[in-house]
């Protein structure tokens, strides 16, 4: 049972264009991360959310999580080629003791 | 201020070596995380380790794999008498005290390991 259920799985669109991709589970969470990785390279932190309903900028790219802290989104606004990458959200369970996990993440192609 | 260390960035064994992938935190973390990538899939869960403590290895394989992170020194993944299923990047991650900033991770680039 995947824990972290993130979607879509791939996404291919036009530089300019406005896109938004998910990250869902079944349980509630203290926090969550998203993280950008791109090719040959380790995954890098782009935002922790931790109440629910927090909406959160990164300059073109606004983060919420879920007024019940169980799902997330990511919407990239006008999205140029350097936003290609692996989009990958991982949390850390009410139990401090518990792995921080990781979704399988969305892959997103940007096209000039 | 140096980022997670890894090395080697890329090794290659044959069937039934020893790989040794080694990783240095970030300094001044105490936790370290090791995660296992296949191409084109997600970051899956291996280990977490504080200095000299397993704190959970359920992702772990119970067999051939192993994992340390003495008091001294980097944190070690050692995988014994490889096979072809074993080829994958395998990253580390650290973190400072969890409790003030749950979750967030520092990665370092990787290595990748290739079983022939």
């Amino acid at each position: 049972t995947q824990l972290l259920e993130q979607s879509p799985q791939f996404l291919s669109i036009q530089e300019g264009e406005n896109l938004t991709v998910y990250c869902n589970s079944s349980s509630v969470f203290s926090s969550l991360q998203w993280y950008r990785q791109e090719p040959g390279e380790g995954p890098v932190l782009l935002v922790t959310v931790v109440t629910g309903g927090e909406v959160k900028k990164l300059k073109r790219l606004t983060f919420q999580f879920g007024d019940a802290r169980k799902d997330s989104s990511l919407h990239i606004t006008a999205a140029q080629p350097g936003d290609t990458g692996l989009y990958l959200c991982a949390v850390h369970s009410m139990n401090r003791d518990d792995k921080i996990i990781f979704g399988k993440g969305t892959r997103l192609h940007i096209l000039p | 201020n140096a980022g997670v260390m890894q090395n080697p960035r890329h090794l290659v064994r044959r069937r039934g070596q020893e790989a040794r992938l080694r990783c240095s935190p970030m300094k001044g973390h105490s936790h370290v995380y090791w995660y296992r990538q296949l191409p084109e899939e997600g970051l899956k869960f291996m280990v977490y380790l504080q200095k000299e403590n397993i704190i959970d290895e359920s992702g772990m394989p119970k067999e051939r794999f192993s994992a340390e992170f003495p008091k001294e020194g980097p944190s070690i993944l050692r995988i014994q008498q490889v096979v072809r299923g074993d080829s994958a990047a395998y990253f580390c991650a650290s973190s400072p005290v969890l409790e003030s900033n749950p979750g967030e991770l520092f990665f370092g680039e990787g290595s990748r390991l290739t079983v022939l």
